[in-house]
């Protein structure tokens, strides 16, 4: 099993719809949870954290997370072609230990 | 404000030959990581250093690879000798304290 699982897809939803990506880990003292956002040819740009259960707000972005499940999410609300990208999933375990795991990533798109 | 600087953006060479990819941290960052994504197998943690020590080389995936950080300023990956299964972007990231990581635009190696 992956460390970090998320569906390659694409995701495809129309403009001004809510875009969901969800993301699973395998590791339970996984403690800081990230999104970032990749453009073709880009680099990963950090756009979420959440570190506690429950959901983090930032403008039109919604991360959720649930520890128990060992699930966490990103909703896009009112999703607009510039949305259009790879979201990468990221954990890191607890601790003093720096290492950061990726998923493979989502690609979405936002048809206008 | 520079950010993390790579060199180069593209690499082009044939296989056996010996491939230096650079980078420059942001001013201050005491963490320095290497990153190799492809599509299979998305981005992944190569190595990681911290005030120019490197912690954890687990991800570097044989001897042919090698990383250096001699200055707070300036890291190399090397690859020697170079094989086509190499071909991937690296991309450097740099941190400091509890910031998120911010990543170079990468650099998008071949091999022939």
């Amino acid at each position: 099993q992956k460390e970090v699982e998320q569906n390659s897809g694409p995701l495809s939803v129309p403009e001004g719809a809510i875009a969901s990506l969800n993301c699973t880990y395998s590791d339970r003292v996984s403690q800081s949870f990230f999104w970032y956002r990749q453009y073709s040819g880009k680099s990963p740009e950090l756009i979420m954290s959440i570190y506690s259960n429950g959901d983090k707000e930032d403008g039109r972005f919604t991360a959720q997370l649930n520890k128990a499940s060992q699930y966490v999410s990103l909703l896009i609300r009112d999703s607009q072609p510039s949305d259009s990208a790879t979201y990468l999933c990221a954990v890191k375990i607890q601790g003093g230990y720096q290492k950061v795991t990726f998923g493979t990533g989502t690609k979405l798109q936002v048809i206008p | 404000d520079a950010g993390v600087i790579q060199s180069p953006r593209h690499e082009v060479t044939e296989m056996g030959q010996e491939v230096t990819l650079r980078c420059k941290p942001i001013s201050g960052h005491d963490y320095l990581f290497w990153y190799r994504q492809t599509m299979m197998r998305g981005l992944e943690l190569l190595i990681y250093f911290n005030n120019n020590v490197p912690i954890d080389d687990s991800g570097m995936p044989e001897d042919r690879f090698s990383a250096k950080m001699p200055n707070a300023s300036f890291s190399t990956l090397k690859i020697q000798p170079s094989e086509p299964r190499d071909s991937a972007v690296y991309f450097c990231a740099s941190r400091g304290g509890l910031q998120p990581q911010h990543f170079g635009d990468g650099t998008r190696l071949s091999i022939l």
